[in-house]
């Protein structure tokens, strides 16, 4: 399977505990995206490198998240002292960097996160 | 400040037709995206306009007004597979990322 792969697919932690997620996009794909969804909701953007330079960062990405893609391939999301309102599915995208051109996002499973 | 409206929830019969209206309200508008997620599964990725007009895919069919800030999705020759949520996606100018509302239920009935 060459699409988008994301682990853990189900993480359930403590109020407080840290969690980690990693994504891997498509191969060839240079671009990577973070969103979240909770039930009822569309995908909320997080954040999105190009390579391994994270370029934007939404308002909702609060001090306890934190993003990085080290080498442009995988990048892995964590989360310091979850709350339970972090409790959401954790979507990753990526795409091909094609200037001027429109760039489909493919989505991995998503990471479903349960604070307790 | 941006806004994204589409109908909660839209109810069609097998084999019918339905659009799926989207307005939106958002700064250096690009395009708008479309996408489909099934109850469980990850979004994927539809249809695309930058332009006005009519793009067309199989059964699926997509328009965009920018002058209107308006756009549609229409599915053709409905199947039962088709039941899941609808996200029109309008992407800002020099930003890749997309900006997704509460979406379209949509429930193909027999």
């Amino acid at each position: 399977d060459t699409g988008v792969s994301q682990d853990p697919r189900h993480k359930i932690t403590k109020r407080g505990q840290n969690v980690t997620f990693r994504c891997d996009p498509i191969s060839e794909h240079n671009r990577l995206y973070w969103y979240r969804q909770t039930l009822g909701q569309g995908p909320e953007f997080l954040t999105y490198f190009q390579n391994e330079a994270q370029l934007e960062k939404s308002r909702l990405l609060s001090d306890r998240f934190s993003a990085e893609r080290p080498k442009g391939s995988f990048s892995t999301l964590e989360i310091q002292r979850t709350e339970q309102g972090d409790s959401a599915m954790y979507l990753c995208a990526s795409s091909l960097g094609v200037a001027g051109g429109y760039n489909e996002q493919f989505f991995g499973p998503g990471t479903r996160l349960t604070v307790l | 400040g941006q806004s994204l409206e589409q109908p909660s929830e839209v109810t069609a019969v097998e084999g019918a037709i339905v659009q799926i209206n989207c307005t939106y309200q958002t700064s250096g508008f690009y395009g708008l995206s479309w996408y489909q997620q099934h109850d469980g599964g990850a979004p994927t990725f539809l249809s695309y306009n930058a332009l006005d007009g009519l793009e067309e895919t199989g059964r699926f069919s997509s328009f965009l007004s920018r002058s209107d800030s308006y756009g549609y999705l229409l599915l053709q020759e409905l199947q039962m597979k088709d039941s899941a949520s609808y996200f029109c996606a309008p992407g800002g100018a020099g930003s890749y990322q997309l900006t997704f509302g509460k979406g379209t239920k949509l429930s193909v009935i027999p």
